[in-house]
């Protein structure tokens, strides 16, 4: 069955940053693109962008560009999210989520279980 | 960027009660939506795609329905299992976003 593991919690100080991973297992790694998403705690949810494990291609909302970085290493089936510059606003659950597709619709079908990255000095 | 509006933010309901929970998109965004069910510390779980089309697995007492911008998720028979929250999700273009959330709540 497909399933998609995260590193564990963080606690960063402020202007750090932060690496979490996300492995997958039971299906073909290359064959599905992965997203990033975050909560912030009792907030909703929000979208952060999106790579292509086949050929590492990225694409990221504009809120994040030029502070998120979105890797993939396929001897592994591992995603990686790095987030640099962080603020208490960046304290969050972030979620890796595997793009599903159907009939020419995507959504997010297969989710990790959440990594905690606190922000605080 | 597309703005979600979800209707109404938490509802108190019985078990059996049927419960539909309503979505707005700001522009058109076709059949382009989704919806995810949310329980206290965990990931969301997709429940259907394409407005109307329930995942693989997930009960048919859950359905969807649309008309124009307007989305609505019904759940027919409300079990004790299906006290959570609720997202709709644009997946029309990016940014992806989402509604704010409707929290069902026992009665």
């Amino acid at each position: 069955q497909v399933q998609l593991v995260q590193s564990g919690a963080e606690v960063k100080k402020p202007g750090a940053s932060v690496k979490v991973s996300c492995k997958a297992s039971g299906y073909s790694f290359t064959s599905y693109y992965m997203h990033w998403l975050r909560q912030a705690p009792g907030q909703g949810l929000e979208w952060m962008g999106i790579i292509n494990p086949s050929g590492g291609r990225t694409g990221y909302s504009q809120k994040f560009l030029g502070r998120v970085t979105m890797t993939r290493d396929t001897s592994s089936s591992t995603v990686y999210m790095e987030l640099n510059r962080l603020t208490s606003e960046d304290t969050a659950v972030y979620y890796c989520a595997r793009a599903g597709t159907r009939d020419g619709y995507n959504f997010f079908d297969h989710w990790g279980q959440g990594t905690l990255v606190t922000v605080s000095s | 960027d597309i703005q979600m509006t979800q209707s109404p933010s938490s509802l108190s309901a019985s078990v059996g009660d049927r419960v539909t929970i309503t979505c707005r998109a700001n522009q058109s965004i076709s059949s382009y939506l989704n919806w995810y069910q949310q329980k206290p510390g965990k990931a969301p779980k997709f429940l259907i795609y394409a407005a109307s089309n329930l995942q693989s697995g997930v009960p048919s007492r859950f359905s969807g329905s649309e008309s124009g911008t307007d989305f609505t998720l019904t759940i027919s028979s409300l079990q004790p299992e299906d006290f959570a929250t609720y997202y709709c999700q644009q997946s029309y273009n990016t940014p992806l976003t989402f509604g704010g959330g409707t929290k069902v709540e026992i009665k």
